[in-house]
């Protein structure tokens, strides 16, 4: 089956890092998306990986595996505002769908 | 305006009424989505829209009735719901659906629909 793994909530400090993981099982690979959604708002795009390795975006950096059907985002220097769910999806094949995870939902302690 | 806007953003409804859910964008795109998000769970997609023609229907329930009447525009309209429907309705869209999936998604805030 085609599915998105990622845990529920995690809780970090502020000023800290932390990583949140994604694992996925799709048929075929077309890359794999992170999105982030604060509470009550829209999912707003974060990042896009395609090939392996590291991709940094001022605080924000997303990790890809492909070999080990694997992701994750990198948040450092964490601020209160950063508290929301982070959404991990990959598109379903050669259709306009994407499979999402549930999301983790981040919460950030003073 | 810019970006995706949704109305109403909150919606109070009985299982009798009937009601619609609008989606606007004004990014130019091509593709039109509507999901529904239920707490906990991955967000779900209903209907694709790809140049106003209906591309998707990931078996929804007929209650459910979508419309797009041109590229910027989509509905929802809603009829004897039940209240498991009660769920965040959110609206997104992407530039170029032919990119199989890989376009970035767009969304707008949501509709919080509660059925009563």
């Amino acid at each position: 089956g085609q599915n998105i793994d990622q845990p529920t909530e995690m809780t970090a400090t502020e000023g800290a890092i932390v990583q949140i993981n994604c694992t996925y099982q799709t048929s075929g690979f077309n890359g794999l998306f992170w999105y982030q959604q604060h509470a009550g708002e829209a999912p707003t795009f974060l990042s896009y990986n395609v090939l392996d390795g590291l991709e940094e975006k001022g605080r924000f950096s997303s990790f890809l595996s492909r070999s080990k059907g694997y992701s994750y985002l990198l948040l450092k220097e964490l601020q209160m505002k950063d508290s929301a769910s982070y959404l991990c999806a990959a598109p379903r094949g050669s259709n306009y769908q994407l499979i999402w995870g549930a999301g983790t939902k981040l919460i950030i302690k003073p | 305006e810019t970006g995706v806007t949704q109305t109403p953003r909150h919606l109070v409804m009985g299982m009798t009424n009937k009601k619609s859910l609008k989606c606007e964008q004004h990014l130019g795109h091509n593709a039109m989505y509507w999901y529904k998000q239920s707490a906990k769970k991955p967000l779900e997609l209903m209907f694709v829209y790809n140049f106003k023609e209906q591309t998707e229907n990931n078996s929804v329930p007929s209650r459910f009735s979508p419309e797009c009447p041109n590229s910027s525009h989509l509905f929802l309209h809603l009829h004897t719901l039940q209240p498991e429907d009660s769920a965040l309705y959110l609206c997104a869209s992407s530039q170029d659906p032919v990119g199989g999936g890989t376009d970035t998604q767009y969304f707008g805030p949501g509709t919080r629909l509660t059925v009563l």
